[in-house]
């Protein structure tokens, strides 16, 4: 079984509609990490967490939400979808507990489509 | 600001030849190093890091970097590209206690 794994793997919505992401691990990290990806832009941090207590927003937290359930789970909600947030989303993990260093591990990644 | 700049949007080899992809970094320190690769439909994959030591870095696929801090670089090497290397590579970089930041990526073709 994959390590780091994302539900679901591809998604088609409309403006307006709830979304929830989901990534859960079994790798035993404490870091976790959402992406989006868009052609020509590369990956962009949206949220990230250092431990389940820990939630802080990266460089393009407006309009998404995450909920971190337990070290192995980690969401991402966007409360009202909208066109642009049409992108390939990842999920990553990264060791923490004071590893030397932030080698991150990717999920499969998440295409949402929102019409 | 802290930033990772990949100056090639696109490059296409001839299979066989040698590629070089570059990377170059704004910190106020030197950050970890990583270069990534996404093949069409996947996720990406860690080749190589950098962290400190060997400036000249082996990767998984035949893949090298080298560390060059007067540069503020991290240049992805292979000495003959296979068709299968066609991917997106991206550059990451960070230090301790941060998240990465990437680079926008460069696109690889392997023409016959």
């Amino acid at each position: 079984d994959a390590d780091v794994t994302q539900t679901p793997r591809n998604r088609i919505t409309k403006t307006g509609k709830r979304i929830m992401l989901e990534c859960s691990q079994t790798k035993g990290h404490d870091r976790m990490y959402w992406y989006r990806q868009d052609p020509g832009l590369g990956l962009r941090l949206i949220y990230y967490s250092f431990d389940v207590k820990d939630i802080n927003k990266g460089e393009i937290s407006d309009g998404y939400s995450v909920s971190r359930q337990a070290q192995a789970k980690f969401s991402l909600s966007l409360e009202s979808a909208i066109p642009n947030q049409t992108a390939l989303y990842f999920c990553a993990t990264s060791i923490g507990r004071g590893g030397l260093y932030d080698e991150q591990f990717f999920g499969p990644g998440t295409r949402l489509t929102v019409l | 600001a802290q930033s990772v700049t990949q100056p090639d949007i696109h490059i296409t080899v001839s299979e066989g030849a040698s590629l070089e992809l570059r990377c170059n970094y704004s910190y106020g320190a030197t950050p970890y190093l990583f270069w990534y690769v996404q093949s069409p439909g996947q996720g990406l994959q860690l080749l190589l890091k950098y962290f400190s030591g060997d400036t000249l870095v082996q990767g998984i696929k035949g893949f090298e970097a080298e560390f060059k801090r007067s540069q503020s670089s991290f240049n992805l090497r292979k000495p003959s590209v296979h068709w299968s290397d066609a991917a997106e590579y991206f550059c990451a970089a960070s230090q301790a206690g941060t998240a990465l930041i990437f680079g926008k990526g460069t696109t690889l073709s392997v023409s016959s």
